[in-house]
């Protein structure tokens, strides 16, 4: 079946330092691939998405590519901020399918 | 905003109870999920809906019944609350469109004490 891997959390970073959570996946033919973003106390929204190989999503800063030949969704942004606080949840849905979720990354940013 | 609400949004319950979670959607998707998310575990997967009167279980099944009877409404049971059923659900809603995001809901705390 489909899964998706993501870097084990929690994560802290210092106000604009650079950020990466690595995402790989195992999916047959060629799914989407998406981040969502968690704030305390909310419900997941989506953050960026890209729908084909090598397509790049981005969104507030944050920037993550398609690599279909390493089976890799990374995300990264530049200079992180506090208000960068959430979980990032990394995600795959195939065509027209059933959506498969990370366990997730909790980023916490200090001033 | 997609249209997805979660009712109630708190519930406090007691062990034993039956207790009935709704999502209700305006946005005409095809899949409904119920996931339960709890520190550590991240978000695991209870049941899905693939359309009416489809529905197929998740990881987290036990315990856990579900019913979709029209395309907007998706309820999640508890037939017997149990303390280890203490969390937050989240109701999600997604397309069958290529490329199509998730959409969720804003959760339902539900104590079972």
């Amino acid at each position: 079946g489909n899964s998706v891997t993501q870097m084990e959390g929690p994560v802290t970073l210092s106000e604009e330092a650079f950020l990466t959570i690595n995402c790989t996946y195992t999916a047959t033919g060629y799914p989407s691939l998406f981040w969502y973003v968690q704030y305390p106390g909310e419900g997941l929204q989506l953050l960026l998405k890209a729908t084909k190989a090598d397509d790049k999503g981005s969104n507030k800063g944050f920037e993550a590519t398609y690599r279909k030949e390493t089976t890799s969704f990374h995300l990264e942004k530049g200079s992180v901020q506090v208000s960068d606080s959430a979980v990032y949840f990394c995600a795959l849905t195939p065509n027209a399918g059933k959506s498969t979720f990370g366990d997730g990354t909790t980023l916490t940013v200090k001033p | 905003d997609a249209g997805i609400t979660q009712s109630p949004r708190h519930k406090v319950t007691e062990t034993g109870t039956p207790v009935t979670l709704r999502c209700h959607q305006t946005e005409n998707h095809r899949y409904m999920y119920w996931y339960r998310q709890d520190p550590g575990h991240g978000l695991r997967l209870i049941h899905y809906s693939y359309g009416v009167k489809d529905t197929d279980k998740g990881e987290v099944s036990d315990g856990y019944s579900v019913s979709r009877s029209k395309t907007e409404d998706f309820l999640l049971t508890l037939e017997s609350a149990t303390s280890s059923q203490t969390s937050v659900y989240f109701c999600a809603i997604s397309g069958d469109r290529d490329g199509t995001e998730a959409f969720f809901g804003q959760g339902t705390r539900l104590t079972v004490v």
